[in-house]
């Protein structure tokens, strides 16, 4: 099945302590981002991918980074969570810019 | 960077009749615009797109419109469902940085 699988689903964490959020598409897309979603202020693009070793910020980029060493991997760290950064994480891909996103299930941080 | 505005937040309609969203952009190098619907704890999915080389698209009971010269495109919804309440996103782009979302509107179908 086509899919755009994150992990955790759910995570609770402390401030200051490094976390890592996985995003796996497995259809071959070259277009791969990071949104966060909070009420109010709909879906702000964080970073994204056109393809392996080609990253950029996105419009809300502080304090996160971003690696895409395969294809079809692009994890999220947060190298000093803060709870401004408490949130609900989608990750999408694409063939390409110009194509519709597939998200992921989506992973709801909290910072505490 | 891209701008999109998005009306209104929330809209309120009565089963069976027709929602209309508008969403505004910025950008006229913008060559994409979707249309995402995201039900409660779930995550936004594809519904319908439009290219800037088209100024209609239709499926079923749903249709995009685009007027490229007031930069402004609009979601229609006919004769609505209770299934078709949900957070509706438009989003606008297509170039090496993505897609830039709306605030969402909250559709509300009335029993």
């Amino acid at each position: 099945e086509a899919q755009v699988t994150q992990n955790p689903r759910y995570l609770i964490t402390v401030t200051g302590k490094k976390l890592t959020v996985t995003c796996s598409q497995n259809m071959n897309h070259e277009y791969m981002s990071w949104y966060r979603q909070d009420p109010g202020l709909g879906l702000r693009q964080i970073y994204y991918s056109m393809n392996v070793e080609v990253t950029d910020k996105g419009d809300v980029p502080e304090g996160y980074k971003v690696s895409r060493k395969e294809k079809r991997n692009f994890p999220l760290i947060l190298e000093s969570p803060s709870p401004n950064q408490t949130s609900l994480y989608f990750c999408a891909s694409s063939f390409g810019t110009g194509q519709g996103y597939t998200f992921g299930s989506g992973t709801r941080l909290t910072v505490v | 960077g891209e701008n999109v505005e998005q009306h209104p937040s929330t809209l309120s309609v009565q089963e069976g009749d027709s929602a209309v969203i508008k969403c505004t952009y910025s950008d006229s190098a913008s060559n994409y615009f979707p249309w995402y619907k995201q039900e409660l704890g779930k995550r936004p999915q594809l519904i319908i797109d439009i290219r800037s080389n088209v100024g209609e698209k239709k499926d079923q009971r749903i249709a995009v419109t685009l007027n490229k010269t007031a930069k402004h495109f609009s979601l229609h919804i006919t004769e609505t469902q209770p299934e078709d309440s949900a957070v509706y996103f438009c989003a606008g782009g297509g170039g090496a940085d993505g897609l830039t979302f709306g605030k969402g509107t909250h559709l509300i179908i009335q029993p």
